[in-house]
């Protein structure tokens, strides 16, 4: 079933800790998007993907970077995390033609303390 | 000139009755509305969705409302039930924005028993 899976779902982590949060999609999109959300608030862009090696960083600034060496993977990392980086970060992805509608991931819950 | 305004920021509706959310939005060159919905911890799912050719669609109990002139959309939700309580995205998809989408600042629906 094609679907878009994001890994961990929670994760709480220490101060200054370098992280990663993994999104993997096996629906060819080639968009990918990163957003950040606290609950039930708005949706804020922080990177996206057009396409492998392609990335750039959304409407929202972010101290985290993201990669793209594979069209089904799009990583977020955080060098040095920090407690203002507490947030839900969600993953999409979207077709280039066709259904214009974004598939989202279920979310990774990130707390740092 | 991309944004979506959203409103309200959060309705409570009694069970039976008709939830109703409106975004407006100032880009005549959107030319898709989808609408998103979110329950805690998940990511946003597609919804329901129109293009502005279009002045109404139905799906279920769920049916948007489009108005080109005005350049208004919104979603009516017939007979609330309590597991429709979720948070509600507007979006809008402009084909300069390399189809990507604008989405509204959100609403907390909660439905009563």
């Amino acid at each position: 079933e094609a679907d878009i899976y994001q890994t961990p779902r929670y994760l709480v982590i220490g101060t200054g800790k370098k992280i990663t949060l993994e999104c993997s999609q096996t629906m060819g999109h080639d968009k990918m998007y990163w957003y950040q959300q606290d609950p039930g608030m708005e949706l804020h862009l922080i990177h996206y993907s057009y396409g492998v090696n392609s990335t750039e960083k959304g409407d929202l600034s972010s101290e985290s970077t993201v990669s793209r060496i594979r069209t089904e993977h799009f990583p977020l990392t955080l060098e040095s995390a920090r407690p203002s980086h507490t947030s839900q970060y969600l993953c999409a992805s979207s077709p280039t033609t066709g259904n214009y509608g974004y598939t989202f991931g279920s979310g990774t819950r990130l707390t740092v303390v | 000139q991309q944004q979506v305004k959203q409103s309200p920021q959060s309705l409570i509706v009694q069970k039976g009755g008709i939830s109703i959310i409106n975004c407006a939005y100032e880009n005549t060159a959107f030319d898709y509305f989808p609408w998103y919905q979110q329950f805690p911890g998940k990511g946003p799912a597609l919804l329901i969705a129109i293009r502005p050719d279009v002045s109404e669609k139905k799906e279920g109990r769920f049916t948007i409302s489009f108005n080109k002139s005005a350049k208004q959309f919104s979603l009516h939700i017939m007979d609330s039930q309590p597991g429709d309580s979720a948070t509600y995205f507007c979006a809008a998809i402009w084909a300069g924005s390399a189809r990507q989408l604008t989405f509204g600042s959100g609403t907390q629906l909660t439905v009563l028993p």
